[in-house]
């Protein structure tokens, strides 16, 4: 059973570049929520997609965005990046929504020069 | 919205020896309150989680205690090992949006 997958694992970006990265959830889930974790940080919530919608958003501006596919699976998008975006970007999965356990894929770790 | 906070920041513990890590939230409507350890370049792994319905949730040699009307919930590891050493993080969300507020982090540090 494979649990999330994230791709690419690194990379590395200039500043005022866009970024896409990408999520597999764990197999039976269909709900996507991308997060952001700064070096020493705990994971900050950017937004949850479920049924191909954006359903919840946290406080990010809208140069971050996201897709869900059919398949569930989803990408984040990051626009004009900033040397601040650096950071570790966490995919989580569940199933539904609500009421259930959150799973972590193994990020993608963004350096922005 | 949701604030968690987790003390103490980092934590030495002589192998075989019990950890024990405590968090704070701050919204009444929380109800679900996972943990997870996260290791050096590694993404979040839950080790485990309690939901408001119940006090107190063992798995082998951790256990997680909540209690609701102090708003905090602790994580305990008995019988530490090497393997134990990581930087654990507590949660809490409303279980009706799966949307999880984290803590800092503690680093634990397991001393052979």
């Amino acid at each position: 059973d494979a649990g999330v997958t994230q791709s690419p694992t690194h990379l590395i970006k200039t500043r005022g570049q866009q970024v896409t990265l990408r999520c597999s959830p764990k197999s039976g889930h269909d709900t996507v929520s991308w997060y952001q974790q700064a070096l020493g940080q705990g994971p900050q919530f950017i937004f949850q997609y479920y049924e191909e919608e954006e359903r919840q958003r946290g406080n990010f501006p809208d140069r971050f965005s996201g897709h869900q596919f059919p398949n569930y699976s989803s990408e984040l998008n990051v626009n004009a990046l900033l040397l601040g975006d650096s950071a570790l970007y966490l995919c989580a999965s569940s199933w539904g929504f609500s009421g259930n356990t959150i799973y972590f894929g193994e990020g993608s770790w963004l350096t922005v020069v | 919205g949701e604030n968690v906070e987790q003390h103490p920041s980092t934590l030495s513990v002589q192998e075989g020896d019990s950890a024990v890590i405590k968090c704070t939230y701050s919204d009444s409507a929380s109800n679900y309150f996972p943990w997870y350890k996260q290791e050096l370049g590694k993404g979040p792994q839950l080790i485990i989680d309690i939901r408001s319905n119940v006090g107190e949730k063992k798995d082998q040699r951790i256990a997680v205690t909540l209690n609701k009307t102090a708003k905090h919930f602790s994580l305990h590891i008995t019988e530490t090992q090497p393997e134990d050493s990581a930087v654990y993080f507590c949660a809490a969300s409303n279980n009706g949006n799966n949307r999880l507020a984290f803590g800092k982090g503690n680093q634990v540090v397991v001393i052979p």
